[in-house]
């Protein structure tokens, strides 16, 4: 069965740091996989997707995002974090059937200025 | 910013009422996904169109829940007979290829 895995639900750091939420998933073909945040008050919105070819794929707002076969892993990056960046996030996963989308629970991030 | 509207904003219900939600999605989006996410913030897919025809729908919708994507009108998800397990946030997206999603503020469903 597919399924998407966020560890952490609530992330904090500085701005300036680096940070990366980690997303697992589990899939048994070639996965179509993608980060969206979600800002206080507003809707979902798009960051990236990894569809095929190169394993590390950039996004809108400058992130980034890492697709590891070995550990069925789909993390996001970006460094430095900004303040600005305080959301949450949300990994998905395209599974089997047409356009069947699973989501994980959602990361919180937290930046302090 | 997402084009994707969707109305009512809050519906409140008894239960076994009637309880419907139109999406519009944004101009040029054949695809069409509602979800279900609940106040643990799991997303379940409910159903999908393109155009006006079911790509794919869970059981679930198929039983209690209808909806539809009528040419030139808002597409629309009514439950028949509202439960208070119901009660969550239903999302609406649109797509022109069915992957990169674009997500209406949502439609929060309270079934007394």
């Amino acid at each position: 069965a597919q399924s998407v895995d966020q560890p952490d639900a609530h992330v904090t750091l500085s701005e300036g740091a680096s940070l990366e939420l980690r997303c697992s998933y589990s899939y048994s073909a070639a996965p179509y996989l993608f980060w969206y945040v979600q800002y206080p008050g507003q809707s979902l919105q798009f960051l990236l997707k990894y569809i095929t070819g190169d394993t590390v794929v950039k996004g809108t707002k400058g992130f980034e995002a890492e697709f590891r076969k070995s550990n069925s892993s789909f993390n996001l990056k970006k460094s430095p974090a900004h303040w600005s960046d305080s959301a949450k996030y949300f990994c998905a996963l395209e599974g089997t059937g047409y356009q069947n989308f699973y989501f994980g629970k959602g990361t919180s991030l937290t930046v302090i200025p | 910013n997402s084009k994707v509207i969707q109305t009512p904003r809050y519906l409140v219900k008894g239960q076994g009422q009637k309880a419907k939600m139109r999406c519009i999605p944004e101009k040029g989006h054949p695809v069409v996904f509602w979800y279900q996410q609940n106040k643990n913030n799991e997303f379940k897919f409910l159903i999908n169109f393109q155009n006006q025809e079911v790509l794919q729908q869970i059981d679930m919708t198929e039983k209690r829940f209808s909806a539809e994507c009528p040419s030139n009108s808002p597409c629309s998800l009514e439950i028949q007979s509202s439960e208070a397990g119901d009660s969550a946030l239903y999302l609406c997206a649109s797509s022109v290829t069915g992957d990169e999603q674009y997500f209406g503020p949502g439609t929060r469903l309270t079934v007394l």
